[in-house]
């Protein structure tokens, strides 16, 4: 399967900056890669749909203002949170797709807005 | 809207012991997707089911599908300690990529 690498692993930040978190794609060209948050015990909920050179597609009831998504390159998408505050506090997950669909994911990213 | 429901959501069992975890679903589905998270990790996909009656096989993991219950079954056999981890469900659509919806987990613990 594909492989995925994304960084930071852990960020503590304080409410009201923002944070950005790259993942990326290591060993093949995805056009396409997927945003994910998962609150502790809690299953994984789909943010957003980031495509390469074109705006992203985010999923009902996300900020696209507070969540900014770039992807800018076929192996690199970022997420930035901005202006964080403390119910944003999550893991990040992002992931991209194989031959039938599945996903590859990242190792994630945890967040923690004091 | 589509729903996945899992159970059981914890379950605890002995090493040697086998069990069956559940995945219903209730729209109809051309895919279905098992994956593992270990405590602290991310997800690592496990199987990927395309078929009515499809099986799959690795290790003390057997997964299968029936499209037409619209369930998948995750079988444990011979359950160690290292099978511990919170497997999760997810149904696709070839039509929809990426945009699988996720069951809420079942978290498993082997006992010594």
């Amino acid at each position: 399967g594909a492989v995925v690498s994304q960084h930071p692993s852990r960020v503590i930040c304080k409410s009201g900056t923002s944070v950005k978190i790259e993942c990326r794609s290591l060993d093949f060209q995805a056009t396409t890669m997927f945003w994910y948050r998962q609150f502790p015990k809690q299953s994984l909920m789909l943010m957003a749909t980031s495509n390469e050179g074109s705006k992203a597609t985010y999923e009902q009831g996300v900020e696209k203002d507070k969540f900014l998504i770039n992807h800018a390159s076929l192996t690199l998408s970022t997420l930035t949170v901005t202006s964080a505050h403390p119910e944003d506090s999550s893991f990040y997950i992002c992931s991209v797709e194989g031959a039938w669909n599945e996903q590859f994911f990242g190792p994630g990213t945890r967040l923690t807005v004091l | 809207e589509l729903k996945v429901e899992q159970n059981p959501l914890f379950l605890s069992m002995q090493e040697g012991k086998n069990y069956t975890i559940y995945c219903n679903y209730s729209t109809t589905s051309d895919r279905l997707y098992w994956y593992r998270q270990d405590p602290g990790k991310s997800l690592e996909s496990l199987f990927v089911l395309l078929s009515n009656g499809a099986v799959k096989q690795e290790g003390r993991l057997m997964a299968s599908l029936d499209t037409k219950a619209r369930l998948s079954t995750l079988h444990i056999t011979a359950a160690v300690h290292d099978l511990s981890a919170t497997y999760f469900c997810a149904v696709g659509f070839n039509t929809n990529a990426g945009k699988s919806t996720f069951g809420d987990g079942t978290t498993l613990t082997v006992k010594p």
